[in-house]
């Protein structure tokens, strides 16, 4: 159980368009999704938190006009990567959180993005 | 302001022993944390995790310990296989639920 999937796996796109990546929990219903981005051998960076029906919130200095997250159902997250530049190419990773029992609180990842801007 | 640290970048153990990964954190506020395991080009994969009103939980081969006085866990591994060997990352939250943040991760390289 507590599967996220997320698509594409890898993309490639040129430098002014937008990319819409999707964050999906297979199994369980998530009220709430985040979405992090990894660099090169450095550690996962929260850039939002999305919960279903509502606004994302993000974290200090991520530009919320510049990825835009829609949580439209308690299953599916998207983040859209608009008018991307080389310097957004990262490994972009969903997670959803889940509460199995009373006193746990887990967030399960998705096998993450590659996002290339060339 | 890196408030979850590995400070070992790596660490390399024989197959069959004992392989212990450190991690401290600053923010007292935190009361739950998690240990994942992370494979090149994938997701974070959830191994175990503990809660601030306990100090040790364990799951099959893998215990972690909670040292809040010290602000300290550890995660041991035992016995260490080699394909245990990938990059470790604990990462901590507070408000039960809130957003997690990781450590910088530790590349564990079990040797047969």
């Amino acid at each position: 159980g507590a599967v996220v999937s997320q698509h594409p796996s890898r993309v490639i796109c040129k430098s002014g368009t937008s990319v819409k990546i999707e964050c999906r929990s297979l199994d369980f219903q998530a009220t709430t999704m985040f979405w992090y981005r990894q660099f090169p051998k450095q550690s996962l960076m929260l850039m939002a938190t999305s919960n279903e029906g509502s606004k994302a919130t993000y974290e200090q200095g991520v530009e919320k006009d510049k990825f835009l997250i829609n949580h439209a159902s308690l299953t599916l997250s998207t983040l859209t990567v608009t008018s991307a530049h080389p310097e957004d190419s990262s490994f972009y990773i969903c997670s959803a959180r889940t509460t199995t029992s009373p006193g746990t609180d887990t967030q399960y990842f998705g096998p993450g993005t590659r996002l290339t801007v060339l | 302001d890196q408030q979850v640290k590995q400070n070992s970048p790596s660490l390399s153990v024989q197959e069959g022993r004992i392989s212990i990964l450190n991690c401290d954190y600053t923010n007292s506020m935190f009361d739950y944390f998690l240990w994942y395991k992370k494979y090149p080009a994938e997701g974070p994969t959830f191994l175990i995790s503990i809660s601030s009103i306990k100090d040790k939980n364990e799951d099959g081969r893998f215990t972690v310990f909670l040292n809040k006085s010290a602000k300290h866990l550890s995660l041991h591994i035992v016995p260490s296989q080699p394909g245990d060997s990938t990059v470790y990352f604990c990462a901590a939250t507070y408000n039960q639920g809130g957003k997690l943040i990781f450590g910088q991760g530790t590349e564990l390289s079990v040797k047969p």
